[in-house]
């Protein structure tokens, strides 16, 4: 069975820098998505970026990149320029894509405080 | 497009009743989900559909039934409620299954915060 371990219960960042939230994913199966996700105070889930596991190059969104290293089984998610509003709960997620456990498994999260 | 709605947003029960939460989204979107989260923790799968007309269980599905009779709504039934059931609930629901450019991106609905006394 599929795991994503996220080992940073918490983590603090100053305005304006660059920080990285680890994930390590932990799967046999060959063809795999990965996601990050984030989730503010008010509750919701925010889709941020993606990642699929025969991509080549590395994922980016505006501030956010995904650091996907296969060989170690590592998707970190960077964020740059840190905003105030970065200040969230930050899950990361992976889809299998063969089989019939296709649905998101999701680790524990990391709170991100970005401090002014 | 309203995305993936949810209703109600919150919701007292008292242990035994029992309630469903409703899920309806207007993408199309074959595959449809509901998660659970539990104070400081990720979501956990309860049940998923993959179409019309097909579910399966998820990682805790006890307690919990589902149904999809069309594309678009897939309720979640609590069949007698326990207090361990108190918890804000996610339905989700995204494309298919090929893993190039983003395909299977799950779109959350608001979530259902629902505890039972």
């Amino acid at each position: 069975a599929q795991k994503i371990t996220q080992t940073q219960p918490g983590m603090f960042v100053q305005e304006k820098e660059a920080v990285t939230l680890d994930c390590t994913y932990d799967t046999s199966d060959p063809s795999y998505g990965l996601f990050w996700y984030k989730q503010p105070s008010s509750g919701e889930m925010i889709f941020l970026i993606y990642q699929g596991s025969y991509d080549q190059q590395n994922a980016t969104e505006g501030r956010y990149s995904l650091n996907f290293q296969k060989a170690r089984k590592s998707a970190n998610l960077v964020i740059s320029a840190s905003q105030l509003g970065d200040s969230a709960m930050y899950f990361c997620a992976m889809r299998l894509y063969s089989g019939s456990a296709r649905q998101l498994t999701f680790g524990s999260g990391t709170q991100l405080t970005v401090l002014p | 497009n309203a995305g993936v709605t949810q209703t109600p947003k919150f919701q007292v029960l008292k242990t035994g009743q029992s309630m469903t939460l409703q899920c309806a989204q207007d993408m199309n979107h074959e595959y449809m989900s509901w998660y659970r989260q539990d104070p400081g923790m990720g979501l956990r799968l309860i049940h998923y559909s993959v179409g019309a007309g097909i579910t399966d269980q998820g990682e805790v599905p006890n307690g919990y039934n589902v149904s999809r009779s069309t594309t678009e709504d897939f309720p979640l039934r609590l069949l007698s409620a326990a207090p361990s059931q108190t918890s804000v609930y996610f339905c989700a629901s995204s494309y298919s299954t090929t893993p190039s450019g983003g395909a299977g991106t799950q779109y959350f609905g608001p979530g259902t915060r629902l505890t039972v006394l």
